[in-house]
Order: C-alpha cells, then sequence, then structure tokens
C-alpha cells in the first residue's frame, strides 16, 4: 500500500520568500511519479509539478521546485519568492506502475498562508 | 477549453435520498476518477474507469456506484445519502495510466447530507 504523509498542518510565509512544503511517502514499487497539486479556496485542484522516481534531476517548474531525496522517500515543494496569490492548500499525491490507470494517493495537505 | 466538467456544483440531500453527480469530459481520455475530500483532507479514489464499459473500485467505494456508458461520461451515483457522505467530490481524466501522466480535475461538487 501507498502512503503519502505532509506534516506541516499549516504554513506561513513572508511575501517574497521561499518556502519549503514537507512530504514524504512510502510505497514498495520500485517505480512511481510524485505530483503537487495547489487547492485555492475556490476549490479547484490545479497540477504545480511532477517527480517520477527515475528521473536523475529534480523537478523544476517556474517558481515550483522539487526536491527530491529518494532514499529519504521525501519529495518536498520549494516555491521561491512567494506571492500573496500563493495562498491555498498543497497536496502532495504518488501514482504507482499500474495498468489499471493512473491513480493518485494523496496526503492530507499543508495550508500555505502568504503574509504582505 | 471545456476540459472536465461536473454538475452540480452545489447540492444539499436529505439522508436517504439519491443522486446522480455528473462528470463528462471533451479530451478524448479513456481513464476517469472519482475522489471525495473530506473537510481538511486530501482527496480518496471512490471508484475509476480504464475505458467505456469498465469500471472498478478505488479505496472508499461503499455507498457509490458507478458506470462509463461513453468515453466522454463518468456518472458516480449514491442511492441512499448519509450523513458520512457529505464531501467535496472530484472527477478527473487522464489520457494514460502511465505514472507521469497528469491528471486533469473537475471544479468539484460540494455535497451536503442533512
Amino acid at each position: 500500500a501507498q502512503k503519502i504523509t505532509q506534516t506541516q498542518p499549516g504554513m506561513f510565509v513572508q511575501e517574497k520568500e521561499a518556502v519549503t512544503l514537507d512530504c514524504t511517502y512510502d510505497t514498495s514499487d520500485p517505480s512511481y511519479g510524485l505530483f503537487w497539486y495547489k487547492q485555492p479556496s475556490s476549490g479547484e485542484m490545479i497540477f504545480l509539478i511532477y517527480q517520477g522516481s527515475y528521473d536523475q534531476q529534480n523537478a523544476t517548474e517556474g517558481r515550483y521546485s522539487l526536491n527530491f531525496q529518494k532514499a529519504r522517500k521525501s519529495a518536498n515543494l520549494v516555491i521561491s519568492a512567494s506571492q500573496l496569490g500563493d495562498s491555498a492548500m498543497y497536496f502532495c499525491a504518488m501514482s504507482s506502475s499500474n495498468n489499471a490507470g493512473n491513480m493518485l494517493t494523496f496526503g492530507g495537505g499543508t495550508r500555505l498562508m502568504v503574509k504582505p | 477549453n471545456a476540459g472536465v466538467t461536473q454538475t452540480p456544483k452545489f447540492r444539499i440531500l436529505k439522508i436517504g435520498q439519491s443522486m446522480t453527480l455528473q462528470c463528462t469530459q471533451d479530451m478524448n481520455h479513456n481513464y476517469m476518477y472519482w475522489y471525495r475530500q473530506d473537510p481538511g483532507m486530501g482527496l480518496k479514489l471512490i471508484y475509476y474507469s480504464v475505458g467505456a464499459g469498465i469500471t472498478d473500485k478505488g479505496e472508499v467505494p461503499n455507498g457509490y456506484n458507478v458506470s462509463r456508458s461513453t468515453t466522454e461520461d463518468f456518472p458516480l451515483r449514491l442511492e441512499l445519502a448519509a450523513p458520512s457522505q457529505t464531501s467535496v467530490y472530484f472527477c478527473a481524466s487522464s489520457y494514460s495510466p502511465r505514472i507521469n501522466t497528469e491528471a486533469f480535475f473537475g471544479q468539484g461538487t460540494r455535497l451536503t447530507v442533512v
């Protein structure tokens, strides 16, 4: 069974500063993917970034980067230069090599609040 | 670009009532999913489908049914609503089962059972 753990229920960050959101995972699958989604107060799920278990380099997408440490089973999201619009819930999720579909296992989320 | 469309956006049901949450996608994706998100929690998989006519249970299927008669539509049926089914329901789709495939989510349906 897969499990995603996000240990920070809520975090504050000052505008323009960087912030790291923690995610640890547990799986017995040799091949897996890790996703981060943003959920603003409006409720939709917005895809941010993806990291594959065999990817050699950490993923980056604009101000988002993923600090992937495979041996520690962690996939932390780093947001650089925080903006007020970054205030939202953030979910870490995992997919596994399963031909029955790319089903996701989600963590409990971290609520990020950006202070002006 | 419609993507994944869910209706209704909000609904209040009385205990024991039934309803169908509609989900349709216009991206010709074979893979579709239903998740529920309880307050303050992450999403959990209810049912999924790998193509028209094929559905299977996810982590929390009890109290729900699904069908997939077309590639586009994947409705979720609640037969006897219970307060424990108060949640936000998300439909999602993807074009591939590969682990690196992004799932596209609908806007969600907020359901309250009273």
